[in-house]
């Protein structure tokens, strides 16, 4: 019972271009939803978070947008860069539950020059 | 000057043996976390405190000890490893009880092999 996937195991993007990353998620209780990035040997590093009152929040290259009604976020990344290259997963979670975040299971992207 | 730091990076060990892993953050963060990543690289939440405090328990065999002595301090001892056990071990922290505002912070991961 997987609350929260992201269908795309990997995503392929020219340098320059934008890379949109999707996660869908099935719990209506979730009102907070973020979006890590993962290289490998490494943990998790935080990019961008949005609470379940707003639909759009950006943070430089970065930006989330949240479609409460379709449960469905995505991650735009304008422009990519090769640096991007990583596994980028979106979680999810019910605010006054300790902290938990629920994870989808990434997607891997990659950004050629 | 590491801000989550893990240790060890890589353990290997044999079924039924007992170890522990230890997890350090210099954040000042009040909350810290194990999550388990298995194979099929799903990250789930173990366990989380909150100041010293327990605040979840996944459902966790109790095989699975966490132990914190102090805020900046999460330590997960397993008892009898099974197989079933290998996996990459993250900490983190956040800031807050929420973890959501910020974020976590996570540790590189402890990969656990058991044979």
């Amino acid at each position: 019972d997987q609350q929260v996937k992201q269908n795309s195991p990997s995503l392929s993007v020219q340098e320059g271009r934008i890379s949109i990353l999707n996660c869908d998620y099935t719990n209506s209780m979730f009102d907070y939803f973020l979006w890590y990035k993962k290289y490998p040997a490494e943990g998790p590093t935080f990019l961008i978070s949005i609470s379940s009152i707003k639909d759009k929040n950006e943070d430089g290259r970065f930006t989330v947008f949240l479609n409460k009604s379709a449960k469905h976020l995505s991650l735009h990344i304008v422009p990519s860069q090769p640096g991007d290259s990583a596994v980028y997963f979106c979680a999810a979670s019910v605010y006054n539950q300790g902290g938990k975040l629920i994870f989808g299971q990434g997607t891997e992207l990659s950004v050629k020059p | 000057d590491t801000a989550v730091s893990q240790t060890p990076k890589y353990l290997v060990t044999q079924m039924g043996n007992d170890k522990s892993i230890k997890c350090e953050q210099n954040l000042g963060h009040d909350t810290m976390y194990w999550y388990k990543q298995d194979s099929k690289k799903f990250l789930k939440i173990m366990f989380s405190y909150n100041n010293k405090e327990l605040i979840i328990n996944e459902t966790v065999p109790n095989r699975f000890s966490p132990k914190s002595p102090d805020k900046a301090h999460l330590n997960l001892h397993i008892n009898s490893l099974e197989l079933g056990d290998s996996a990459v071990y993250f900490c983190a922290s956040s800031q807050d009880r929420q973890g959501v505002n910020y974020g976590y912070t996570f540790g590189s991961g402890t990969r656990l092999t058991v044979v």
